[in-house]
């Protein structure tokens, strides 16, 4: 398997602008997680999937950070409008069961100016 | 709630010495355990896990953890340090508290001196 894969991995962009993260997991992974990591706050778990259904969003920062889980092999993040302090490296991973191995993608890096 | 703690957010050892991450985790229910590493410009990767069998875990690169549950503890070893080992490693705790959820650590980064 090829593991977790994101996409960009480099995204720079000016503020108030839409900025759409792609996280495809592990083939067969019933677990879904995105991470936010910044040297401030480090790892912060945003929000996690099961089975392609949102089940913890207290991670969130905000109504313009939002998550969707369209089928079991593609996730976004979408950040609108996005502001400077969006700024961090997001990770995506995934896992076969909630106390699994979670098995992190390589992390889009987030520069918003 | 569950927490961990990871003392020192940086540790400089000698190439050959011996390496002690130290790790601390609350939780009111019997909690799994992880080691994961991330390397520069990667992501995390698990170096071990603990899972409620033996309290003494073996992992990949040479690295072993030690569950004492009279201590709260899940230190992470490794009996000589090499170049490689330079990196950031991050303690996790998965308990289920009313829904399960994995907290990880603030980090430790390892510097290894020639």
């Amino acid at each position: 398997d090829a593991g977790v894969i994101q996409s960009p991995r480099h995204e720079v962009t000016e503020m108030g602008q839409e900025v759409t993260l792609r996280c495809k997991p592990i083939s067969g992974h019933d677990y879904l997680f995105w991470y936010r990591q910044t040297m401030m706050r480090g790892l912060e778990l945003l929000i996690y999937f099961n089975n392609n259904v949102p089940i913890d969003d207290s991670g969130m920062p905000e109504d313009r950070f939002s998550a969707k889980m369209p089928n079991a092999s593609f996730s976004t993040l979408k950040i609108q409008p996005s502001e400077p302090r969006d700024s961090a490296v997001y990770f995506c991973a995934s896992s076969l069961g909630i106390q699994e191995t979670q098995y992190f993608g390589p992390g889009t890096r987030l520069l918003v100016l | 709630a569950q927490s961990v703690t990871q003392l020192g957010s940086h540790v400089s050892v000698s190439e050959g010495a011996l390496v002690l991450l130290r790790c601390n985790y609350s939780s009111s229910v019997p909690p799994y355990l992880f080691w994961y590493v991330q390397y520069p410009n990667q992501g995390l990767q698990l170096l071990l896990k603990y899972t409620s069998a033996a309290t003494l875990v073996k992992g990949i690169n040479g690295f072993e953890a030690e569950f004492k549950k009279s201590e709260t503890s899940f230190h992470l070893t490794k009996p000589s340090a090499h170049m490689s080992d330079a990196a950031e490693y991050f303690c996790a705790v998965t308990s289920n508290t009313g829904g399960f959820k994995t907290i990880f650590g603030a980090g430790t980064r390892l510097f290894v001196k020639a």
